[in-house]
């Protein structure tokens, strides 16, 4: 399986940059296209698509987010953070089955 | 617009089945995906299996000897069947629509998920 990796916690003050990065054990670019997405969780809910295939845009998401990386290495950056951004951030790989998610980036503010 | 909805008992007891039910709207199961993804309290995503739009079925290998996923196209629900259950196996169960082949299989819209404890 395909192992993603996240740092637990990222303290950022508003209105500044924050960077989360995810890296996994196995490439996962295939074909020009980089299998890898990113998700929102808020406490009490589900999980929201933010970006897919590692820098697209999921409808609806404000352009604050962005994603970006290739390879084993990826980023998704808020910039600037609001309030409303404190949530977990997920990334996801879809190279290979089973498709698994990294253990979450839990965004606090400073 | 596109909507899923998880549903099914909120207990089950250690070596009984579970079994739960995503209700679909706005979306056709004979052209789109739906995954099975859960996650233990305060812990993370694990991702189950997916039904295809085809009707072909993939799982995680870590469960697939316990997990079964089928559908109901004329209902537009998705069913999820899982046997042993044990305590390691309470979490919140969410269905989600997932992009298919041509996109890059990530899920694109989520249920609000359903709790389920395993205990006697």
């Amino acid at each position: 399986d395909i192992v993603l990796t996240q740092s637990p916690a990222l303290a950022v003050s508003l209105g500044q940059r924050a960077t989360i990065s995810c890296k996994t054990n196995q490439n996962v670019d295939y074909y020009g296209n980089s299998y890898m997405h990113w998700y929102q969780q808020k406490p009490g809910q589900q999980p929201k698509l933010l970006i897919y295939l590692a820098s697209n845009l999921a409808s609806g998401i404000p352009a604050r987010f962005s994603g970006r990386g290739s390879g084993t290495d990826f980023t998704l950056t808020i910039d600037p953070v609001e309030a409303d951004d404190t949530a977990t951030y997920y990334c996801q790989q879809s190279r290979n089955l089973p498709w698994t998610f990294g253990g979450g980036t839990k965004l606090e503010l400073k | 617009q596109v909507q899923l909805k998880e549903s099914g008992p909120g207990l089950v007891q250690p070596s009984q089945t579970l079994s739960l039910t995503c209700t679909v709207s706005g979306l056709s199961l004979t052209s789109n995906s739906v995954s099975w993804i859960r996650q233990p309290p305060g812990k993370g995503l694990e991702w189950m299996g997916v039904i295809w739009s085809n009707g072909g079925t993939d799982y995680n290998s870590a469960i697939k000897s316990r997990l079964s996923i089928s559908r109901d196209t004329s209902k537009s629900q998705v069913f999820l069947k899982m046997n042993s259950l044990q305590t390691e196996d309470t979490a919140m169960y969410f269905c989600a629509r997932t992009r298919g082949y041509y996109d890059g299989y990530y899920h694109v819209h989520w249920g609000q998920g359903v709790m389920v404890t395993v205990s006697s």
